[in-house]
């Protein structure tokens, strides 16, 4: 069973507008943790965000923000007047506290067009 | 210093080539990661090092065989592969801490031919 589900693959939006990037995640662990990394084409996976499951607050860095609610098992992104820049793949990622292997799992993934 | 590197950027190589991948952090990690990346698709994990052990193969074909000569490197020696096995490789590197994030390198891109 699909753990991260990213619904939306692809969005495109015009430059300076505000932007939000789906994640719902699945997990029967009550420890986890949940993380943002964003890809541009050079291709490295940049590390955004981690927030681990006791800690529902949502957080602001500069144009991005991040709201975390555990009753709907949702991780949801926003980015706030949009740049060029933006534009790459997002990945929303999962990791069990109760899975021996501590391994993260990554959603599909959501590619941003952002336009000029 | 957040940098994991990764060399060579780009490297094209026949099925009967032996070439190796580097990776280096000096982040003073002890948890080190290989992944393979074809397009559109997110990341998918091989190997895992933990304390310079593997401690996670993904069931990766014998082709591929990782090594770990100290806490900062991390090779992966590629051997007999095949042109399915062109894509993006990436290496991370995190603390050995329950849920820590990973930090990635630039990633090595691939081509067997």
């Amino acid at each position: 069973a699909q753990k991260v589900t990213q619904a939306q693959t692809e969005i495109s939006v015009v430059e300076k507008e505000d932007v939000t990037l789906d994640c719902v995640y699945e997990t029967r662990d009550t420890t986890y943790y949940l993380f943002w990394y964003k890809q541009p084409p050079s291709g490295e996976l940049v590390f955004l965000i981690r927030r681990n499951s006791f800690d529902e607050q949502n957080e602001i860095s500069g144009r991005y923000s991040w709201n975390f609610q555990k009753s709907t098992s949702s991780f949801n992104f926003t980015i706030t007047a949009s740049q060029v820049v933006d534009s790459a793949v997002y990945f929303c990622a999962l990791s069990e506290a109760g899975n021996r292997d501590d391994k993260i799992i990554f959603g599909k993934g959501t590619r941003l067009h952002i336009l000029p | 210093d957040t940098e994991v590197t990764q060399t060579p950027k780009h490297l094209v190589m026949g099925m009967t080539n032996k070439k190796s991948l580097k990776c280096e952090q000096h982040m003073g990690h002890r948890a080190m990661y290989w992944y393979k990346q074809k397009a559109k698709k997110p990341p998918e994990l091989m190997f895992v090092y933990s304390y310079e052990k593997l401690s996670i193969n993904e069931s990766v074909p014998s082709r591929f065989s990782p090594e770990c000569p100290n806490s900062s490197l991390l090779n992966l020696h590629l051997h007999a592969l095949q042109p399915e096995d062109s894509a993006l490789y990436l290496c991370a590197s995190s603390h050995v801490r329950r849920g820590d994030e990973q930090y990635f390198g630039p990633g090595t891109r691939l081509t067997v031919t």
